[in-house]
């Protein structure tokens, strides 16, 4: 199995633009995850699906963000006007039962 | 809500030693899994052990092993025979009934030839 696989891998957009960031978690696995890690707050957990349903979406910080999962394999997470303060690496991750593997991030840099 | 705290920020350890990384925890729960991830700079999130909070066995990996203790809700990281690529920024992380990993800030490990 490749693994849970996020792109794009690094992403520069000017602030008002909007980013989208996708991800494939890895085949089999029902819960899909997305973090932001930042070094002021660390790793953060914005939402969670299960079986494609969003579960908890408390860690959302704004409006402007939102995430969808149409089918067991694909999310994304748009950020819709970006801000520079949403510079930051974003982790898709994703699990069947207790141990979540991670994507290699999308490190997204809004200028 | 759960926490995870780790108290040191950084941490060195000379090539071949050994080190021990701390992690304490809060929750109300009595089921729940531990993991230790580690980042290096290649920002990849690698899971290095994994505990769950029934079993009374220390978990180990190989040149990895933890000290659980769940009266004390301290789970803590011992790398034994510290090697240069070991270093790198250490997670704890608490895993309870919803799924969801909670994360400790992290410790950066540096190791000194």
């Amino acid at each position: 199995d490749a693994g849970v696989i996020q792109s794009p891998r690094h992403e520069v957009t000017e602030m008002g633009q909007e980013v989208t960031l996708r991800c494939k978690p890895i085949s089999g696995h029902n819960s899909l995850f997305w973090y932001r890690q930042t070094m002021m707050r660390g790793l953060e957990l914005l939402i969670y699906f299960n079986n494609n349903v969003p579960i908890d979406d408390s860690g959302m910080p704004e409006d402007r963000f939102s995430a969808k999962m149409p089918n067991a394999s694909f999310s994304t997470l748009k950020i819709q006007p970006s801000e520079p303060r949403d510079s930051a690496v974003y982790f898709c991750a994703s699990s069947f039962g207790q141990e979540a593997f991670f994507g290699q991030g999308t490190r997204l840099t809004v200028v | 809500a759960q926490t995870v705290t780790q108290s040191q920020p950084e941490m060195s350890v000379q090539e071949a030693e050994t080190v021990t990384l701390s992690c304490t925890y809060d929750t109300s729960e009595s089921d729940y899994y531990l993991f230790w991830y580690k980042q290096p700079p290649s920002r990849q999130m690698i899971l290095v052990i994994r505990q769950e909070a029934y079993k009374q066995q220390n978990a180990t990996e190989n040149r990895f092993s933890v000290n659980f203790q769940k009266a004390a809700k301290s789970f803590s990281l011992k790398i034994s025979d510290s090697q240069l690529g070991d270093a790198a920024m250490y997670f704890c992380a608490y895993g309870g009934s919803n799924y969801k990993l909670t994360f400790g800030k992290g410790t950066l490990l540096t190791v000194n030839p």
